[in-house]
């Protein structure tokens, strides 16, 4: 139980475009999803938190023009990257929280690259 | 700010050599800490959340232990498909923490036969 699917697992998009990731929970409802990114050998860093149905709080420092969350169901959210730039390459990873527990289930993670 | 340090950063063992990893926390009123495991270019996959001092968590050669300050993932006799990046992460209390995770920078384990 309590698996997350993210999609795409990769993509490369060139300067300027936008990118759309997707992360599902695929057997349990999620009011809660996370957002974060990772570099090369470093921790994860949280983005935002999505609640289903209300705007995305963003941790501080991170753009909320540039990073657009959405979660319009129990069981999708989705991060767009806009107008990405070289330096928005990364790993980008959800997670998803089961309503009345604590812990979060992560997806598998998006290697974003942008040439 | 909560913080979270891990240590050691590396760990190479004799497959069967038993070690422990530890995390290191402040936190404004722990609400739980949690363990983690990440295989390279992979998701973390959760492994145990621990609530108050003195509980302890087993699952298959691991086990978790936690203080007031700080907790231990215990390795008994480790094989080499234990090999992999463990993460710790805390979860503040009260209204203020919501339900973000802190995590640290991890511990890269490598067992080796």
């Amino acid at each position: 139980g309590a698996v997350v699917s993210q999609h795409p697992s990769w993509v490369i998009c060139k300067s300027g475009t936008s990118v759309k990731i997707e992360c599902r929970s695929l057997d349990f409802q999620a009011t809660t999803m996370f957002w974060y990114r990772q570099f090369p050998k470093q921790s994860l860093m949280l983005m935002a938190t999505s609640n289903e149905g209300s705007k995305a709080t963003y941790e501080q420092g991170v753009e909320k023009d540039k990073f657009l969350i959405n979660h319009a169901s129990l069981t999708l959210s989705t991060l767009t990257v806009t107008s990405a730039h070289p330096e928005d390459s990364s790993f980008y990873i959800c997670s998803a929280r089961v309503t009345g527990r604590d812990e979060q289930y992560f997806g598998p993670g998006t290697r974003l690259t942008v040439t | 700010e909560d913080q979270v340090t891990q240590s050691p950063e590396a760990l190479r063992l004799q497959e069967g050599e038993s070690s422990s990893l530890n995390c290191s926390y402040t936190v404004s009123g722990l609400r739980g800490l949690f363990w983690y495991r990440q295989d390279p270019g992979k998701g973390p996959e959760f492994l145990f959340t621990l609530y108050s001092a003195g509980e302890e968590k087993e699952k298959e050669r691991l086990k978790a232990t936690l203080t007031k300050k700080e907790s231990f993932l215990h390795i008994t006799a480790p094989k080499p498909e234990d090999s992999a990046t463990y993460l710790c992460a805390v979860q503040a209390g009260g209204t203020g923490g919501g339900n973000k995770l802190t995590f640290g920078t991890g511990t890269q384990l490598k067992v080796e036969l």
